[in-house]
């Protein structure tokens, strides 16, 4: 079945660790986003991907980096200089065009401890 | 700064009533414009979408849009309380190199 994985669905880091979030699509989609919700919020984009080995900052890429080597892995890694990282992670991909939706992950939760 | 606007909520109505949603946007070279549906916990899942002036029905669920009052709503026929949820509206723009821009979202509350 096509679709957005996510990996893992929870995940628990250490103060001053940097970890990675997975994501890897099946859709042959072009686009792929990171997005990070916090409770009650919307979502607020993090990175963006439009094309392999070339992404974007969104609004809150501050403490995060990614990379986009695959057409189908677009990877994040929450740095150690992300002071608050504790919130639910969302991946999306799309195809290109502006007549075209997101499909999204199930998400990964991020707790420090 | 391109903005999405909806009421936080929550709303709630009654078994079998209309929900009506309401968003605006600001970029007036926004091109589509989404529905989604979130569970607490879960992840966003697509209901709706429109990129023309007027009305869309898909079911219980119509989309309307009005460009030049940069608004986009949804409608919710038959309110069931598995519709119970916060609804995403979500604004895209341009043809290359252009995101989804994603309102707070509305939390709907269907009472039995």
């Amino acid at each position: 079945d096509g679709g957005i994985t996510q990996s893992p669905k929870y995940l628990f880091r250490k103060e001053g660790q940097n970890v990675t979030l997975s994501c890897e699509q099946n859709l042959n989609h072009d686009a792929m986003y990171w997005y990070r919700q916090d409770p009650g919020q919307g979502l607020r984009l993090i990175y963006y991907s439009q094309i392999v080995n070339d992404f974007q900052k969104g609004d809150i890429a501050e403490g995060y980096s990614v990379s986009r080597e695959k057409k189908e892995s677009f990877p994040l890694t929450v740095t150690s200089a992300q002071k608050n990282p504790t919130a639910f992670y969302l991946c999306a991909s799309s195809m290109e065009g502006p007549r075209t939706e997101a499909f999204f992950g199930q998400g990964t939760r991020l707790t420090v401890v | 700064q391109k903005e999405v606007e909806q009421n936080s909520g929550p709303l709630s109505v009654p078994e079998g009533a209309i929900a009506s949603l309401n968003c605006t946007y600001s970029d007036r070279g926004s091109q589509s414009f989404f529905w989604y549906r979130q569970y607490s916990g879960k992840s966003p899942e697509l209901i709706m979408f429109i990129y023309s002036n007027g009305d869309k029905e898909d079911g219980r669920f119509t989309a309307q849009l009005n460009k030049a009052s940069q608004y986009v709503s949804l409608l919710i026929r038959d309110s069931q309380p598995s519709d119970s949820a916060t609804y995403l509206c979500a604004v895209k723009s341009g043809n290359y190199g252009q995101n989804f821009v994603f309102g707070p979202g509305t939390r709907l509350s269907v009472l039995p």
